[in-house]
């Protein structure tokens, strides 16, 4: 069974960079595409980007100036920066795994997701 | 982009009624060379990442409870719980997977009335 792990500081000042990590146990990163999501609250989930199995990104164009992401066979992870952060990417960041069943973004497995607020 | 909207926005049902739940796409999500809508619905309850109830618009995932069904094709989709359990108190969400960015709507919240 696959599982998802949210890790990062839950604090983070306006204008530095939000950095998560995403730990996967129970599958190989390498044979999945995964993506990372955020969620404000009362909001439905935003798709912030993903990384494929090829360690090849893509990005929503909303957020493309700002984002970076990538990842870590040896660890089994893979991670998120954000740069020039305002109040509003305050949120609750998940990572996620798109389906096997083919190229179709849908997702079947979540971490538990992890609260950034941004404040000074 | 795709944008997605969701009515209503709550709904209080009582325990083993039918709960309905509307979406709208701002774009034709169905594909016409395979004849599929690209279209999910997710389930989340309080401080629980969305769980993933339905593709294909109407495809259950496995394990979940075949009082969960979807319809709708192109534009308009429903999703359906013919009897609400208790267990079924959340926030559901559709998402399009038609183009990239995926999106979803903003939620409907469910209650037992």
């Amino acid at each position: 069974q696959v599982q998802l792990q949210e890790s990062g500081p839950g604090l983070v000042k306006p204008s530095e960079t939000l950095s998560l990590i995403c730990t996967v146990s129970g599958t190989s990163i390498s044979n999945y595409y995964w993506s990372w999501f955020r969620q404000p609250a009362g909001k439905g989930p935003e798709w912030i980007g993903r990384i494929d199995n090829s360690g090849s990104t893509n990005y929503n164009p909303s957020l493309k100036s700002r984002v970076t992401m990538s990842a870590d066979t040896s660890k089994n992870q893979f991670s998120l920066k954000m740069r020039s952060v305002t109040a509003a990417d305050t949120a609750v960041y998940y990572c996620a795994r798109r389906t096997a069943a083919g190229p179709y973004n849908w997702f079947d497995s979540w971490g538990q997701g992890t609260l950034v607020i941004v404040s000074s | 982009d795709i944008v997605m909207t969701q009515s209503p926005d709550f709904l209080a049902v009582s325990l083993g009624e039918r709960a309905t739940i509307n979406c709208k796409s701002s774009q034709n999500v169905l594909y016409r060379f395979n004849n599929n809508n690209y279209l999910a619905w997710y389930q989340q309850k309080p401080g629980q990442p969305p769980k993933l109830l339905l593709y294909w618009a109407s495809t259950r995932e496995s394990g979940v409870p075949d009082r969960f069904s979807g319809s709708g094709s192109g534009t308009d989709f429903t999703l359906t719980i013919s009897s609400l359990q208790a267990e079924d108190v959340a926030v559901y969400y559709c998402q399009q997977y038609y183009t990239t960015p995926p999106a979803f709507g903003g939620g409907t919240k469910v209650e037992i009335k």
